[in-house]
């Protein structure tokens, strides 16, 4: 059964702490995301990546650190530096070039406490 | 970089009715618009999309369409139902390498009154 997952779907961290969310997908996609989601702000592009071993920053990388090691893989990890963490996040993979389509993970709820 | 707008933020019609969405975006560019629906806690998931080289594109209920002169776009839903309830996001991007970054709108939420 081919998608994207992404775990844990809750996540609760403390303040100064970082906190690793996990992305993984079997479709065989080239390029991966992460995004925000606050409410009434839609998705804001953390980082992407179109190659192993390659990637860049979005609109909103501050706080944040990835890696992409493996082409299944692309986690993001939260740092302390992040000022205000508590979102939505969400992983999306695609083709990549002329198959755009994103498929998205069912998302991770991070919550500082 | 792009910057995708979209209207309006919420939405209410009654069941049976149509229902649009509006977006706009600003870089020339981009040729590829997709439209996202997302329910309650979970991810987005791709209802219709549309290339720059087609002005319209319709799939049962829904359709998109794509004017590239004034650079904007807009999903129709005819006939809604209860189960249309939820958030649509619009977004843009290119097809180039380099270049595929989806850019979302802030999202419209549709209620659909029985």
């Amino acid at each position: 059964d081919g998608g994207i997952t992404q775990s844990p779907k809750y996540l609760f961290r403390k303040e100064g702490q970082n906190v690793t969310l996990s992305c993984e997908q079997n479709l065989n996609h080239d390029a991966m995301y992460w995004y925000r989601q606050d409410p009434g702000q839609g998705l804001r592009l953390i980082y992407y990546s179109q190659i192993v071993n390659d990637f860049q920053k979005g609109d909103i990388a501050e706080g944040y650190s990835v890696s992409r090691e493996k082409k299944e893989s692309f986690p993001l990890t939260v740092t302390s530096a992040q000022k205000n963490p508590t979102a939505f996040y969400l992983c999306a993979s695609s083709g990549g070039r002329l198959n755009t389509e994103a498929f998205f993970g069912q998302g991770t709820r991070l919550t500082v406490v | 970089g792009e910057n995708v707008e979209q209207h309006p933020s919420t939405l209410s019609v009654q069941e049976g009715d149509s229902a649009v969405i509006k977006c706009t975006y600003s870089d020339s560019a981009s040729n590829y618009f997709p439209w996202y629906k997302q329910e309650l806690g979970k991810g987005p998931q791709l209802i219709i999309d549309i290339r720059s080289n087609v002005g319209e594109k319709k799939d049962q209920r829904i359709a998109v369409t794509l004017n590239k002169t004034a650079k904007h776009f807009s999903l129709h839903i005819t006939e809604t139902q209860p189960e249309d309830s939820a958030v649509y996001f619009c977004a843009a991007s290119q097809t180039n390498f380099g270049n595929e970054k989806l850019t979302f709108g802030t999202g419209t939420r549709l209620t659909i009154i029985p």
